[in-house]
């Protein structure tokens, strides 16, 4: 069964950087699917933080491309999550995501098919 | 940036109804949606990708529908484990982007 686990500090310091890993069980994170981080400020909606190919390659959200850092390590089957110079705007559950592709009518789809169960990140001092 | 807009932002129906939620592109994806349900406290949940392919797993009652800009869930027969938060989001280009959400509840 594959799962998906987020771990990292619960609190962090303004202008500090929050840092997240996604352990991924039961499937190997060299498998050619995209890997990503989406984050749900408390009572909002969710925002798509980043992503990161099998190949290395990145995407992140503009609105947080100068802070934000994706990475994979593939020793571990993890990936992980580093976002810099936080404010108490980042405090919210941060969750990592397969994307997942499946081909319907011969065009691709690579969408969030398995999702870890998140983890609270408060931004305080 | 594609914006993704739901109508209704909240709703309340009865066991038994069939609801739908709609959800709108600011510009065509072609077919790349997928829907999510979120229960209180815990993780998004897929339960449509492709706009009309059920995950494997979600019951039959769950259907989606659209293409282009206008898409729909349906949930054909309301149940008291249905009470969620239901989001749209698009795939087709990055920034990847969620709808606003909606709230479904049981009378």
């Amino acid at each position: 069964q594959v799962q998906l686990q987020e771990s990292g500090p619960g609190l962090v310091k303004p202008s500090e950087t929050l840092s997240l890993t996604c352990a991924v069980s039961g499937y190997s994170i060299n498998s050619a699917d995209h890997w990503g981080w989406i984050r749900q400020p408390p009572g909002e909606g969710l925002e798509w933080i980043g992503d990161i190919y099998q190949s290395g390659s990145t995407y992140y959200n503009p609105s947080l491309r100068s802070r934000v850092t994706i990475s994979l390590d593939t020793s571990k089957n993890q990936f992980s999550l580093k976002l810099n110079s936080v404010t108490a705007a980042d405090t919210a559950v941060y969750y990592c995501a397969r994307r997942f592709v499946v081909v319907v009518t011969s065009v691709s789809h690579w969408y969030f098919d398995l999702w870890g169960r998140g983890t609270l990140v408060t931004v305080s001092s | 940036d594609i914006q993704m807009t739901q109508s209704p932002s909240s709703l309340s129906a009865s066991v038994g109804d069939r609801v739908t939620i709609t959800c709108r592109a600011s510009q065509g994806i072609n077919s790349y949606l997928a829907w999510f349900q979120q229960e209180p406290g815990k993780a998004p949940k897929s339960l449509i990708y492709a706009a009309s392919s059920l995950q494997s797993g979600v019951p039959s009652k769950f259907s989606g529908s659209g293409s282009g800009t206008d898409f729909t869930l349906t949930i054909s027969s309301l149940q008291p484990e249905d009470s969620a938060t239901y989001y749209c989001q698009q795939y087709k280009t990055y920034p990847l982007t969620f709808g606003g959400g909606t709230k479904v509840e049981i009378k």
